[in-house]
C-alpha cells in the first residue's frame, strides 16, 4: 500500500529566509507520480508540480525547487527567499499508475509553513 | 478556463439527517474525484470516476455514502445518515485522461451538529 510522509507539522521562519519542506513516500509501483499541492487559508488546493518516478531530474521554478531522490524515497520541496504570501499548507501526494489510467492522490498530512514579516 | 465549481459551500446538518454536494469538473476532464479532508490532515479518496463509470471506491463508507456521476460530466455525493465524524470539507477534482494533475473545486464544509 502506497503511503506518503510528511513529518513537519508546522515550520515558521521569518520573511527571507530559505526552507524546505521534507516528503518521504512508500510504493511497490516501480511506475508512480509525486505531486506537491499549496492549500492556503482559503482552501482550495493549488497545483505545484508533478514528477513521475522515471524523472529524478531536479527542478526549479522561480523561488521554487525540488528535489527527487529515489534511492531514500524522497521529494523535498525548497522555497528560497519566502515570502509572508507563501504562507499555507502543503500537501506531498503519490499517484500509483494502474493499467495506464492515474489513479487517485494519497496525500501526507500536511506542513503548515508560517512566514513571519 | 473555468474551474472545478463545487455547491454548496456551507453546509450545517443535525446528525442522522441527509446531505449532498454538487460538482461540475472542468469541460472535457474524464476523470473525476471525490475527496474528504478532516481537519488537520490530508484529504482522503472517497471514490474515482472515469467517465460514469467508478474506477476506485474502495474507501467510500458505502453504509451511508454514496456518489454517482450523470452522464460523465456532473456529479453528486451524498451522505445519510450523516453521524459528526462526517464533519469535513468535500473536495471534487477533476483531471484529463491519462496521467495529469487533478484540479480542485473550492471544497464544501460540512458541519455535523
Amino acid at each position: 500500500a502506497q503511503k506518503v510522509t510528511q513529518a513537519q507539522t508546522e515550520i515558521s521562519v521569518v520573511e527571507k529566509e530559505d526552507v524546505t519542506l521534507d516528503c518521504v513516500y512508500e510504493t511497490r509501483d516501480t511506475t508512480y507520480y509525486l505531486f506537491w499541492y499549496k492549500q492556503p487559508p482559503s482552501g482550495e488546493l493549488v497545483f505545484l508540480i508533478r514528477r513521475n518516478s522515471f524523472d529524478e531530474q531536479n527542478e526549479i521554478s522561480g523561488r521554487y525547487s525540488w528535489n527527487f531522490q529515489k534511492s531514500t524515497s524522497s521529494f523535498n520541496f525548497t522555497i528560497t527567499a519566502s515570502q509572508v504570501v507563501d504562507s499555507a499548507v502543503y500537501f506531498c501526494a503519490l499517484s500509483e499508475n494502474s493499467g495506464g489510467g492515474a489513479d487517485g492522490l494519497t496525500f501526507g498530512k500536511g506542513t503548515h509553513l508560517i512566514i513571519q514579516p | 478556463e473555468a474551474g472545478v465549481a463545487q455547491s454548496p459551500r456551507y453546509k450545517i446538518i443535525e446528525k442522522r439527517q441527509s446531505v449532498a454536494f454538487w460538482c461540475n469538473p472542468i469541460s472535457g476532464h474524464a476523470t473525476l474525484y471525490w475527496y474528504q479532508q478532516i481537519l488537520g490532515q490530508g484529504p482522503k479518496l472517497l471514490i474515482q470516476f472515469q467517465n460514469n463509470g467508478v474506477v476506485d471506491d474502495s474507501q467510500l463508507p458505502k453504509d451511508r455514502f454514496s456518489a454517482e456521476r450523470l452522464k460523465g460530466v456532473d456529479s453528486t455525493l451524498k451522505i445519510q445518515p450523516a453521524k459528526l465524524e462526517d464533519s469535513a470539507v468535500y473536495l471534487c477534482a477533476s483531471s484529463d485522461t491519462g496521467n495529469t494533475e487533478a484540479f480542485f473545486g473550492q471544497g464544501t464544509r460540512l458541519t455535523v451538529v
